[in-house]
């Protein structure tokens, strides 16, 4: 399974931006980067995603590396509904399935 | 968009006790179906997935096995539990679409808590 690194933890404050850092040094050229977030006692929510162009949409943007092997989730005004863990995950296409595989994530702390 | 419903929502059971969940999708056809397993302040566990009828991809080797009946039904069961298999079972679906599978969508999650 392709891997990824993230910071165990992260803090921020309100109305700032947050950077999310993604290291995923062994990333296949097919493999899509995808990110997630998990409220507690909730399952996890979509957050973004991309292949290897920087994305952005209503929620974060995702920021690419050229080399792809590093991808950054970009909060541009962090709320206090944002804190949650944050799941940077890679595809894995095996006999037909797309398996994500979550790792331990970035819990991200908002402080007022 | 596609809707996840599973249950029992929270469930208690004792050891050696048998184990059903069900997932059921609604919006979609022929998705791919997973089960995934989380236990207290740890990230998610994939333990099933599924390509489509019967057909059932063991994750993780364990006391616990996964059925897919029909098209947007995926069940987890156990004919025995343990303890460690308390935890929040979340049950996932998305499309696959060539080279991108699309978005996953996840079920509320049912908590079970084995004494």
């Amino acid at each position: 399974d392709a891997k990824t690194t993230q910071p165990n933890s992260m803090e921020s404050n309100e109305e700032e931006p947050v950077h999310l850092p993604c290291n995923h040094s062994t990333i296949s050229g097919t493999d899509y980067i995808h990110w997630y977030r998990q409220l507690p006692s909730q399952g996890p929510e979509y957050v973004i995603h991309g292949l290897t162009s920087n994305v952005n949409n209503r929620m974060a943007s995702l920021a690419i590396a050229e080399d792809r092997k590093s991808s950054t989730l970009i909060l541009h005004r962090a709320t206090l509904r944002d804190a949650a863990v944050y799941y940077c995950i890679l595809s894995d296409i095996i006999q037909g399935a797309q398996k994500l595989v979550f790792g331990q994530g970035t819990r991200l702390t908002i402080n007022p | 968009s596609q809707t996840i419903h599973q249950w029992p929502a929270t469930l208690v059971q004792p050891v050696g006790s048998p184990l059903s969940l069900e997932c059921t999708v609604e919006g979609t056809s022929n998705p791919n179906l997973y089960w995934y397993r989380q236990a207290a302040g740890r990230g998610l566990q994939l333990l099933f997935y599924s390509v489509g009828i019967g057909q059932i991809s063991s994750e993780v080797p364990q006391n616990l096995s996964a059925s897919r009946p029909q098209d947007r039904q995926f069940i987890l069961s156990s004919k025995k539990l343990l303890l460690s298999d308390s935890g929040f079972y979340l049950c996932a679906s998305t499309l696959w679409k060539g080279g991108f599978a699309g978005e996953l969508f996840f079920g509320e999650g049912s908590r079970l808590t084995v004494l």
